[in-house]
């Protein structure tokens, strides 16, 4: 398997642009978690779904930000618009339960807004 | 409220058994997992502990306490590659329904020759 894909691994964009960050879990994992991580704040939880429906989603920091899960097999999140302080590591995680069970990490996307 | 605590950092020599504590306090609790994460790298999983007891895997074990509201994660035969940040997570059912995932800060561990 190939494991919990995200795209892409480094994006650089100036502050007030779009950005979309994508993600395609562990085929047959029906949870998918978004979280963030930086240095002050740790591992954030942002927002998980299961079976495609948004669960828990109060870890969003603002309206800036928006995830959506259209099918199993893909989702993304949304910064709109980008400010530097959202400059982290997002990670995308997906397990086959939406309790303790293992989740599966991707590698990452580092975002860097000027 | 909730808190979830474990120590910043954690230096220990090759071949020396290390401890790391974590200690919660959550509604709806109902297990906790350890994750380890490389610079750079993704946090993977290394065990959970949903009742009392010590859960054995290889190098690494890993203990809860509900009544103490107290877990760790030890690791034995220390190995160089074993320097990375290891996070204590609390698993939780809230009340509002769902399931809920918190991360501690991380503990990063030095590892020494």
């Amino acid at each position: 398997d190939a494991g919990v894909i995200q795209s892409p691994r480094h994006e650089v964009t100036e502050m007030g642009q779009e950005v979309t960050l994508r993600c395609k879990p562990i085929s047959g994992h029906n949870s998918l978690f978004w979280y963030r991580q930086t240095m002050m704040r740790g591992l954030e939880l942002l927002i998980y779904f299961n079976n495609n429906v948004p669960i828990d989603d109060s870890g969003m920091p603002e309206d800036r930000f928006s995830a959506k899960m259209p099918n199993a097999s893909f989702s993304t999140l949304k910064i709109q618009p980008s400010e530097p302080r959202d400059s982290a590591v997002y990670f995308c995680a997906s397990s086959f339960g939406q309790g303790s069970d293992t989740q599966y990490f991707g590698p990452g996307t580092r975002l860097t807004v000027l | 409220g909730q808190s979830l605590e474990q120590p910043s950092e954690v230096t220990a020599v090759e071949g020396a058994i290390v401890q790391i504590n974590c200690t919660y306090q959550t509604s709806g609790f109902y297990g906790l997992s350890w994750y380890q994460q490389h610079d750079g790298g993704a946090p993977t999983f290394l065990s959970y502990n949903g009742l009392d007891g010590l859960e054995e895997t290889g190098r690494f074990s890993s203990f809860l306490s509900r009544s103490d509201s107290y877990g760790y994660l030890l690791l034995q035969e220390l190995q160089m590659k074993d320097s990375a940040s290891y996070f204590c997570a609390v698993h939780r059912a809230p009340n509002t329904g769902g399931f809920k995932t918190i991360f501690g800060a991380g503990t990063r561990l030095f590892v020494k020759a």
